[in-house]
């Protein structure tokens, strides 16, 4: 099946930093991704949804400028935690559409984000 | 809008039982629907999918599913257990014709005994 990396894995930073997760589609080329958040034995919740060289649009509640979401290519998308603080503390998942496998989203290993 | 509910938190089996896990949805037009599988700290794999077609879904793993639509449900099923199937696990859908995001369920937690 199709791949979706992650990077970091997993991070932890000071609070009041910024931090930048990358999501990759490694073989396939993807126009829409998505950014999901997760909380522990949660399921997961829609954060933005990512449109190659477009805005991302965001979820009701989900902070755009707290949220930076670039989609600069078909295969890469990027989430900037910016001014982060332990409340942003979390899982982050993403996941890439493959429209040429009906609509089947992938998705990333995750990113373990830990705001000291 | 689109909803899903898994209404079991955990569902136990013997290892070499048949499983089942309950899922059913709300969707105003017609449904794709979705199961994931996620292993602790990890992402969320794709196991299969129902858009069209047979009702009956075969996916990875030796698990299926069945769409059914007058009963709004999609349950994952597999025919015989295995200790390494124990993992979370969610079901998903999205309006064919609406918006292209996904709405999970909650999750349910498969616990297979050896």
């Amino acid at each position: 099946g199709a791949v979706v990396s992650q990077h970091p894995s997993w991070v932890i930073c000071k609070s009041g930093t910024s931090v930048k997760i990358e999501c990759r589609s490694l073989d396939f080329q993807a126009t829409t991704m998505f950014w999901y958040r997760q909380f522990p034995k949660q399921s997961l919740m829609l954060m933005a949804t990512s449109n190659e060289g477009s805005k991302a649009t965001y979820e009701q509640g989900v902070e755009k400028d707290k949220f930076l979401i670039n989609h600069a290519s078909l295969t890469l998308s990027t989430l900037t935690v910016t001014s982060a603080h332990p409340e942003d503390s979390s899982f982050y998942i993403c996941s890439a559409r493959d429209g040429a496998a009906q609509e089947t989203q992938y998705f990333g290993p995750g990113t373990r984000l830990l705001v000291l | 809008a689109q909803s899903v509910a898994q209404p079991e938190d955990q569902v136990n089996v013997a290892e070499g039982n048949p499983l089942t896990v309950k899922c059913t949805y709300s969707v105003s037009g017609n449904p794709y629907l979705f199961w994931y599988v996620q292993y602790p700290n990890r992402g969320l794999q794709f196991l299969l999918k129902y858009i069209t077609g047979d009702n009956l879904v075969k996916g990875s793993y030796g698990f299926e599913a069945e769409f059914n639509k007058s009963q709004t449900s999609f349950h994952l099923k597999k025919p015989s257990a295995l200790v390494s199937d124990s993992a979370l696990y969610f079901c998903a859908v999205r309006d064919g014709t609406g918006r292209r995001a996904l709405t999970f369920g909650s999750g349910t937690r498969l616990q297979v005994q050896p």
